[in-house]
């Protein structure tokens, strides 16, 4: 069966760098969550998206901002990169009809520098 | 703020056994629950899930409790097997107006020895 793809899988940035991670959602899929962990860490709400609109914001800071698109692919668009924000980024997505489980992606390692 | 843990960090056990992961949670408007499983540099899995109206669902060798009186979730994994080594996390829905958003509790690494 299809999964979430996330492109790409790992990337590599300097300090005060931008980034763009992408988010495929499972096919039929109308919602998409993006999360961020850090090393040892839970998996942290950031923001997601219904039917390209923003649906909830969680612990997103401002440097970062999102979209959902007419394909209902999602884009994390990272300005401003700080050593902190090295983690991995999980995409989650969500089939239509109110469902609440999310299936999650493989994820995005982002080590800045 | 409200919350969702895990009593213990680490749980090891011998192939073969039962394995049960423990998990707490403080809000009681919370009507959903998932346990995902985590394996090095990969995406959280769903394993299984329970909404509030249920004490006890089964799958394929895993059984999740909960217990809203003490607010108290459970994984149970029967007859583990070494690949059943990962973090577990136990997830709390949390309703807000049009979405949903996932709480994770903080994980529990389960080791299997052979």
């Amino acid at each position: 069966a299809a999964g979430v793809i996330q492109s790409p899988r790992h990337l590599i940035k300097e300090k005060r760098e931008t980034a763009t991670l992408k988010c495929y959602p499972i096919p039929r899929h109308d919602t998409v969550y993006w999360y961020q962990q850090g090393p040892g860490q839970d998996p942290q709400f950031l923001i997601s998206f219904y039917e390209k609109m923003q649906s909830d914001k969680g612990s997103i800071p401002d440097r970062f901002s999102a979209q959902q698109f007419s394909d209902y692919h999602s884009e994390l668009n990272m300005s401003s990169l700080e050593l902190g924000d090295s983690a991995l980024y999980f995409c989650a997505s969500s089939p239509p009809s109110g469902a609440d489980t999310q299936y999650f992606g493989p994820g995005t390692r982002l080590t800045v520098l | 703020g409200e919350s969702v843990g895990l009593h213990l960090p680490t749980l090891s056990v011998q192939e073969g056994d039962n394995s049960i992961i423990n998990c707490a949670y403080s809000n009681s408007a919370s009507d959903y629950f998932i346990w995902y499983k985590q394996e090095s540099g990969k995406g959280p899995q769903f394993i299984i899930d329970i909404r509030s109206n249920m004490d006890k669902r089964q799958g394929q060798r895993v059984t999740v409790l909960l217990n809203k009186t003490v607010k108290h979730l459970s994984l149970q994994i029967a007859a583990t097997q070494p690949g059943d080594s990962a973090v577990y996390f136990c997830a709390e829905l949390a309703r807000y107006n049009a979405g949903n958003m996932l709480t994770f509790g903080g994980g529990t690494r389960l080791m299997v020895k052979p």
